[in-house]
């Protein structure tokens, strides 16, 4: 049972460089979620989905595209890298047939250079 | 909006004494509350939720946890702690309709001494 898979794990990019970071849940989980971590800050949403071909933003989305193809997958595009977007970022599933429980990834470390 | 603050962004407590990690929120709709648990450099292992029923709700490594509605709190409690229970403590807040939707308080920093 891989629950939320996240990757990559680090990453290190320049300023101007656009990436994606995957997530891929196999729990048939209609809800997903990015949020980054910031110290002193806690987590921070930047977006989220309620099912295939639905996203909404959260509380901190500029800089940030998602979108929502399939039920499992859910990345998260880096459009043009800033050091502000150095975070810990993680990956979130969960749905009301679940419990509510929400599960998360292991996390993706990224530093913008 | 909703909001989660956590009211101490540090709390230093010696071993086997009690401690609490204080929450509040603001939502003028039904919440899912929950607090997590985080060490150093992993991610996120909750440690309880409150949903509905019993406002008192007990979760792993003895800790429990108190949803006042009234004062619209989440307190995180545990009556005797280990040097292994030093890490980060997030409280967080979900509108019952959406548990995509989490908010999450600043973070205490739990310290336990020898």
């Amino acid at each position: 049972n891989a629950g939320v898979t996240q990757t990559p794990k680090f990453q290190v990019l320049k300023t101007g460089q656009s990436m994606t970071l995957q997530c891929a849940q196999d729990m048939n989980h209609e809800y997903m979620s990015w949020y980054r971590q910031d110290p002193g800050m806690g987590l921070r949403l930047i977006h989220y989905s309620v099912g295939a071909g639905i996203t909404d933003q959260g509380e901190v989305p500029n800089g940030y595209n998602v979108s929502r193809s399939t039920t499992e997958d859910f990345p998260l595009r880096l459009l043009s890298a800033a050091p502000s977007q150095t975070s810990v970022y993680f990956c979130a599933s969960s749905n009301r047939l679940s419990g509510n429980t929400i599960y998360f990834g292991e996390g993706s470390w990224l530093t913008v250079v | 909006a909703q909001s989660v603050t956590q009211l101490d962004s540090q709390v230093p407590v010696f071993e086997e004494a009690p401690v609490e990690l204080r929450c509040n929120y603001s939502s003028s709709v039904s919440v899912y509350l929950f607090w997590y648990v985080q060490y150093p450099n992993q991610g996120l292992q909750l440690l309880l939720k409150y949903l509905s029923g019993s406002t008192l709700v007990k979760g792993i490594n003895g800790f429990e946890a108190e949803f006042n509605k009234s004062q619209t709190s989440f307190h995180l409690r545990k009556p005797s702690v280990h040097i292994s229970d030093t890490a980060e403590y997030f409280c967080a807040a979900a509108s019952s309709g959406n548990t995509g939707k989490l908010i999450f308080g600043q973070g205490t920093t739990l310290q336990v001494k020898p």
